[in-house]
């Protein structure tokens, strides 16, 4: 497994942007997968492949990547969107990063 | 509707295997890698490793040597034992979906995780 490497923690102002992003080697030949977690509950899946939604989350999530680094962004943060957000990438998941919604 | 259970001992002493099993329902039980994947408390995530239902395993290099994961597809089940433990190994343990045949490597269902706590 390789490592992938997140930011620890962001914060974004309700109703703005927020890029969250993932960074490895595994990367230039994988796409990432994106979890959302919230305290004491299961990772959600909410983004895979080149940007790829699952039924349910909301089109304010999309992905994106280039070279070596994986990104999520959320546009249009709401206060339900505060969690922590871990990439995965074939067997190996990022450090996570916490967003923080003010 | 997919659903993975975790279940059990919640309290495992320090030297001994923690073995878990998780039981799927609603689903088909090929076609997936079965996998078993951990968050020690206030901390990420760490996958441990998976199984296809053929029993073909791959597992984190660093867990290796002490983990065993198996299948009984007539059950619907897989299986974790993990050998040796510490306190390090206490964290919460989920098992988890992962479609085999897609493009993409994703984990489309969890189940809702156990805690194992690892006395001395």
């Amino acid at each position: 497994s390789s490592e992938l490497t997140q930011d620890p923690a962001v914060s974004v102002a309700l109703g703005q942007t927020v890029r969250i992003t993932c960074q490895g080697d595994s990367l230039r030949s994988n796409y990432a997968s994106w979890y959302q977690q919230k305290p004491g509950q299961a990772p959600v899946l909410v983004m895979y492949g080149k940007n790829n939604r699952p039924s349910g989350i909301p089109d304010r999530f999309s992905g994106s990547s280039s070279g070596n680094t994986a990104s999520l962004t959320i546009t249009g943060a709401q206060a339900e969107d505060e969690a922590d957000y871990y990439c995965d990438s074939r067997d190996s998941f990022g450090t996570g990063t916490k967003v923080t919604v003010l | 509707q997919v659903q993975l259970q975790e279940s059990g001992p919640g309290l495992v002493k320090s030297s001994e295997t923690l073995s878990l099993t998780c039981t799927v329902s609603g689903g088909s039980f090929s076609g997936y890698f079965w996998s078993w994947i951990r968050q020690p408390p206030g901390k990420g995530l760490e996958w441990i490793g998976y199984i296809y239902y053929s029993g073909s395993t791959n597992y984190n290099p660093s867990l290796k040597s002490r983990v065993t994961i198996s299948v009984d597809t007539s059950k619907n089940q897989f299986s974790l034992k993990l050998s040796s433990v510490t306190a390090a190994d206490t964290a919460v343990y989920y098992c988890a979906r992962v479609p085999r045949y897609s493009s993409s490597w994703y984990i489309d269902y969890w189940g809702q995780g156990t805690l194992v706590t690892v006395s001395s």
